[in-house]
């Protein structure tokens, strides 16, 4: 069956150091996106992405980066972690941009503390 | 900026009972969706609406939009312990194809 998978599921991780969670589906979407979720703040946009080498910003973009090379990986990058970045980070795909039909599928999540 | 915002925020009833959860959103929409998220894992999609539709259903699930008031709502029917999780609402704008999600409701269902 296809999926969307994240990895690592948790990781603990000093300021300053460079961080990269890793995501990867078998969809074979074209779009897909980065959330990070936060008590209080719901699911906010980081990055996302609609196809290979297509990357896009999002609502909380600052500090973090991602690069889009096939279909299947859209890993996002701290660049050097900060205490605020500590959160709950989502990878996402949808199949399509049409608006009628663009539910996305989610990953598993992965949990990031910066000490 | 959060496009839809979640009432109640959290919500507990008997199991058997009717779940109502409210969504409301400030600009126009082309759609609104509504996701469900376990503890501890990603969130699943439920159900969509496109914004020239007052209801929807799906198994247990009914869904209502008044475009007017900007507005949804999602009832859940005969609760079970297993609908314990946050339910999110999502919006796709009109001119962009990404979601804004609200906050969430967290309901809880007493066996």
């Amino acid at each position: 069956d296809a999926e969307i998978t994240q990895s690592p599921r948790h990781k603990i991780t000093e300021t300053g150091r460079q961080v990269t969670l890793a995501c990867h589906q078998t969809w074979n979407h074209n779009n897909m996106f980065w959330y990070r979720q936060d008590l209080g703040h719901g699911l906010r946009l980081i990055h996302y992405s609609y196809g290979v080498h297509d990357t896009n910003k999002g609502e909380v973009s600052d500090g973090y980066s991602v690069s889009r090379s096939n279909t299947e990986d859209l890993p996002l990058t701290l660049e050097s972690a900060a205490s605020s970045q500590t959160s709950v980070y989502f990878c996402a795909s949808s199949e399509s941009r049409d608006p009628d039909v663009n539910e996305q599928f989610f990953g598993p999540g992965t949990r990031l503390t910066v000490l | 900026s959060q496009q839809g915002e979640e009432d109640p925020q959290a919500l507990s009833i008997q199991e058997g009972e009717n779940a109502t959860m409210n969504c409301s959103y400030k600009t126009s929409i082309n759609n609104l969706q509504w996701y469900r998220q376990n503890s501890g894992r990603g969130l699943v999609h439920l159900i969509l609406i496109r914004s020239n539709e007052r209801e929807k259903h799906s198994g247990r699930l009914r869904v209502t939009l008044d475009t007017s008031k900007k507005s949804s709502s999602l009832l859940i029917t005969a609760s079970r312990a297993a609908d314990t999780a946050s339910y999110f609402c999502a919006t796709a704008n009109f001119g962009n194809e990404k979601l804004t999600f609200g906050t969430g409701t967290r309901l809880t269902i007493i066996p």
